[in-house]
């Protein structure tokens, strides 16, 4: 079975604080992506990788960026949080091959942004 | 226009009813089809992966595709209390990278 796990179900921080948000997996997936989930929006794609040091801007990447050091390892990172960036925060993987494998999510972090 | 369209709900049924779930679509390029299953406070959890059009069975559970129509359907069968949940519909495109989402539907099987 593949595992994604984000670092923290729940978390709480100050407007302006910088925040991490980290995935790890343990399937030697290429690719993975950030989602945030809010009440009538949906899933929206905020940026993905596709290889170690490589990513590319979603739909809403604005005061986001992201970190891809190692394979397993997929970092979102909140500059300086804001109110608007409270959200339900989803990472997933995928492999290269996708006729094969669909999307792979983790458990998700609440973020409150105070 | 959305990509995906998904009745919100929520859906409420009895205990032991057939549930049937649905999403439309205006891409025509979309060949992947994939239903999750997403309970209070956790991710999305893969239930059904199909390709191109067709029926796919797991269990209880009944995936149906009709490209011609642009919709898809889930179907749950004896439905349970353990059913209840948020039901998402996605879908994808080998030209793109990208999965478009529906915006799930909320599911309450009572006992």
């Amino acid at each position: 079975d593949v595992k994604v796990t984000q670092s923290s179900r729940y978390l709480v921080k100050r407007t302006g604080e910088k925040v991490f948000l980290e995935c790890v997996q343990d399937m030697d997936h290429e690719n993975m992506f950030w989602y945030r989930q809010d009440p009538g929006l949906g899933l929206r794609l905020i940026y993905f990788s596709y290889d170690v040091k490589m990513k590319e801007k979603g739909d809403i990447p604005e005061g986001y960026s992201v970190s891809r050091e190692k394979k397993e390892r997929f970092s979102l990172i909140l500059e300086s949080a804001s109110t608007n960036q409270t959200s339900m925060y989803l990472c997933a993987t995928l492999v290269r091959d996708r006729a094969s494998s669909p999307l792979h999510f983790g458990n998700g972090t609440r973020l409150t942004v105070t | 226009q959305k990509e995906v369209e998904q009745d919100p709900g929520p859906l409420s049924v009895p205990e032991g009813a057939i549930v049937s779930l649905n999403c439309t679509y205006s891409n025509s390029a979309f060949q992947y089809f994939m239903w999750y299953r997403q309970y209070s406070r956790k991710g999305p959890e893969l239930l059904m992966y199909t390709y191109s059009s067709g029926n796919k069975e797991d269990g209880r559970f009944t995936a149906q595709v009709d490209k011609s129509s642009k919709y898809i359907s889930l179907f749950i069968r004896d439905s349970q209390p353990s059913d209840s949940a948020t039901y998402l519909c996605a879908m994808m495109s080998l030209n793109f990278n990208k999965f478009y989402f529906g915006s799930g539907t909320k599911l309450n099987v009572k006992p």
